[in-house]
């Protein structure tokens, strides 16, 4: 079995600073990881996945996520928050022998002040 | 590549009406389809799985009379809300698999459906 928990229901930042959305995972195989970004009423886009290989993940408009298999986690980091990336975030976790489906998180909502 | 195309993208219907939703793999072939709900301020819970040419497989505590779910071919999915009751109003989401990619299923924008 999959589970995915996302510690931090809501977190807010102030612009220009450091974004950590914290993700820890369970999963008896080998786990496949994501991060999604939803906005309001629209579906959802991948900002990174890990599968196998490099640990650390570089993904779209400058976040990245590092793999610790010690630690179970798969946080997302971005140097520095821009307004528009208050949104919802999911991490979410699969697996070779899962097709496609995901396992998702309960979310977090991250704000950004000016 | 690998766009989902889900339509309609908000549905507002009477109870106890039907309303189908269309998920398409505009630029691959799907072999399987996956049906998610996500309440307000929620995380999404997958309803069912669904293979092209077969019977979906729905997740536990879903009603498949209620959820009727067609995969007739290798680009298309629907799912249609028998009866619909306002308690049925969520977002629902698809996401497609293409062949031969085991990593990643690709999502739909999604679809509003409010029944009033």
């Amino acid at each position: 079995a999959q589970s995915v928990t996302q510690l931090g229901s809501h977190v807010s930042v102030s612009e220009g600073a450091l974004v950590l959305l914290r993700c820890n995972y369970s999963s008896s195989v080998p786990p496949y990881l994501f991060w999604y970004v939803q906005y309001p009423n629209q579906g959802l886009q991948l900002l990174l996945k890990y599968t196998t290989g490099a640990t650390l993940v570089k993904g779209i408009n400058g976040f990245e996520a590092e793999f610790k298999k010690s630690e179970t986690s798969f946080h997302l980091t971005k140097p520095s928050a821009h307004m528009s990336d208050a949104a919802e975030y999911f991490c979410a976790v699969s697996s070779y022998n899962q097709g496609g489906k995901l396992i998702f998180g309960q979310g977090t909502e991250l704000s950004v002040k000016p | 590549g690998a766009v989902v195309s889900q339509h309609p993208s908000r549905v507002i219907c009477k109870s106890g009406t039907s309303v189908k939703i269309e998920c398409r793999s505009l630029d691959f072939q799907a072999t399987t389809m996956f049906w998610y709900r996500q309440f307000p301020k929620q995380s999404l819970m997958l309803m069912a799985t669904s293979n092209e040419g077969s019977k979906a497989t729905y997740e536990q505590g879903v009603e498949k009379d209620k959820f009727l779910i067609n995969h007739a071919s290798l680009t298309l999915s629907t799912l249609t809300v028998t009866s619909a009751h306002p308690e049925d109003s969520s977002f629902y989401i698809c996401s497609a698999r293409a062949i031969r990619e085991n990593t990643e299923a690709f999502f739909g924008q999604g679809t509003r459906l409010t029944v009033v």
